[in-house]
């Protein structure tokens, strides 16, 4: 079955600066990839999904970029500043199935 | 905005008691989820429905049992509770199939003492 690993498990980043958080998974069937935030005390909040078509898609600060040779998905948040700490889950699925697999979150920390 | 309401946002409760958490979701979805996140965050699917049908019910001990009165509910009850049940529930719903986005509610979060 798929499986899915999310890299690093916590990430501290001065405000301003940049960071990437990375996931792989397995199944090459893999065909549509989300991000999403988790505040605290909050549910997860969808911030972005692709379809495998896509490699690159950027929206408000973020950019998702998705390597189906090496299975790669990250997401990039470019000049992080302090709302943007939370918890950061990939998830991916594959097509005409209705099973999601997420990875394992990591902490982000963007210090003001 | 919200979409995915679950009641109650707290519950504390003994060892045995049984309690019941509530879900609904107004998108108009035909699946809805149940996951548990535990303390170091990770989520864990343990039931899906699919129009009221039970779709995917994964180890889960016998005493949680999933509810569903049509497809925009989904309640979860917990019997005779134990100390590892503690975590946050989060629900979630989809449209089945294809580019299946979740959308998920604030949580509850169950605390057995």
């Amino acid at each position: 079955g798929e499986q899915v690993e999310q890299r690093p498990p916590h990430l501290s980043v001065p405000e301003g600066d940049s960071a990437v958080i990375i996931c792989t998974y397995t199944d090459s069937a893999t065909a549509y990839f989300y991000w999403y935030k988790q505040e605290p005390g909050a549910g997860l909040q969808l911030l972005m999904s692709v379809f495998s078509n896509v490699d690159r898609k950027e929206e408000q600060g973020l950019t998702v970029l998705l390597n189906k040779k090496d299975k790669q998905l990250s997401l990039n948040l470019t000049a992080a500043h302090p709302g943007d700490s939370a918890v950061y889950f990939c998830a991916v699925s594959e097509n005409n199935n209705n099973r999601i697999f997420f990875g394992d979150g990591t902490q982000l920390v963007v210090k003001p | 905005e919200t979409a995915v309401f679950q009641t109650p946002n707290y519950h504390v409760t003994q060892v045995g008691n049984e309690v019941s958490f509530n879900c609904k979701q107004t998108l108009g979805h035909d699946t809805m989820y149940w996951y548990k996140q535990d303390s170091k965050k990770l989520l864990k699917i343990m039931f899906s429905y699919n129009n009221k049908q039970l779709i995917v019910n994964e180890t889960v001990p016998r005493r949680f049992s999933p509810q569903s009165s049509d497809k925009a509910h989904l309640n979860l009850r917990i019997k005779s509770v134990e100390p590892e049940d503690s975590a946050v529930y989060l629900c979630a719903s989809s449209y089945w199939g294809g580019q299946n986005t979740l959308y998920f509610g604030a949580g509850t979060r169950l605390s057995v003492l």
